[in-house]
């Protein structure tokens, strides 16, 4: 079973400062798949950052990064120069190599500040 | 290019009536997905379609909930009969085949009274 926590619920980050969302998985599959979703208050989870198990380095998308440290079985998402439009729930998602439902964690409320 | 499309957005219903959700993938797309968003957690499979056939129905309760993807293309999810618990986000999602991306559509907003 793929299990997914999220233990930061709500987080406030000054407009163009840096925040560090926490997740951490647990699996036993060698092979899986490390997604963050954004879901604004319209409902719509919007994809923004992928990372393979096997993926050598971490994973960059325009402002978001993911710090992948696979022995600790974490994949925290960096958002760097947060912007008003940030302000947003963050899910973090696991996919298995057997199945490819995806597993979410309970999110994190991001309020980015003026 | 579209994204996936649902409908309707909102939909309020009384407890042990019937309710029915439309999605529409992203062209092209195979794999068909979906999700139950219960307020405050994070989304929960459903059921999953490759094509127009049933991959995991597992977490469906199958006495009250069922969907259908005829063509391999459109879908439709239908509650019948709906429990106050019933009352969550409807997520839909579809990917290319079934190792990509999984891209969501809006939701339908469900409220059972």
């Amino acid at each position: 079973a793929q299990k997914i926590t999220q233990t930061q619920p709500g987080m406030f980050v000054q407009e163009k400062e840096a925040v560090t969302l926490d997740c951490t998985y647990d699996t036993s599959d060698p092979s899986y798949g490390l997604f963050w979703y954004k879901q604004p208050s319209s409902g719509e989870m919007i994809f923004l950052i992928y990372q393979g198990s096997y993926d050598q380095q971490n994973a960059t998308e325009g402002r978001y990064s993911l710090n992948f440290q696979k022995a600790r079985k974490s994949a925290n998402l960096v958002i760097s120069a947060s912007q008003l439009g940030d302000s947003a729930m963050y899910f973090c998602a696991m996919r298995g190599s057997n199945d490819y439902k995806l597993s979410f964690g309970a999110g994190t409320t991001v309020t980015v500040r003026a | 290019e579209a994204g996936v499309a649902q409908s309707p957005r909102y939909k309020i219903i009384e407890k042990r009536q019937s309710v029915a959700f439309w999605c529409n993938p992203i062209s092209g797309h195979a794999t068909l997905y979906w999700y139950q968003q219960i307020l405050g957690q994070g989304p929960k499979l459903l059921i999953q379609f490759q094509n127009n056939g049933v991959v995991d129905d597992s977490q469906l309760p199958k006495d009250r909930f069922s969907a259908e993807r005829l063509k391999g293309v459109d879908s439709t999810l239908k509650i019948q009969p709906a429990k106050l618990e019933d009352s969550a986000v409807y997520l839909c999602a579809s990917s290319l085949k079934g190792a990509d991306t999984q891209y969501f559509g809006p939701g339908t907003r469900l409220t059972v009274l």
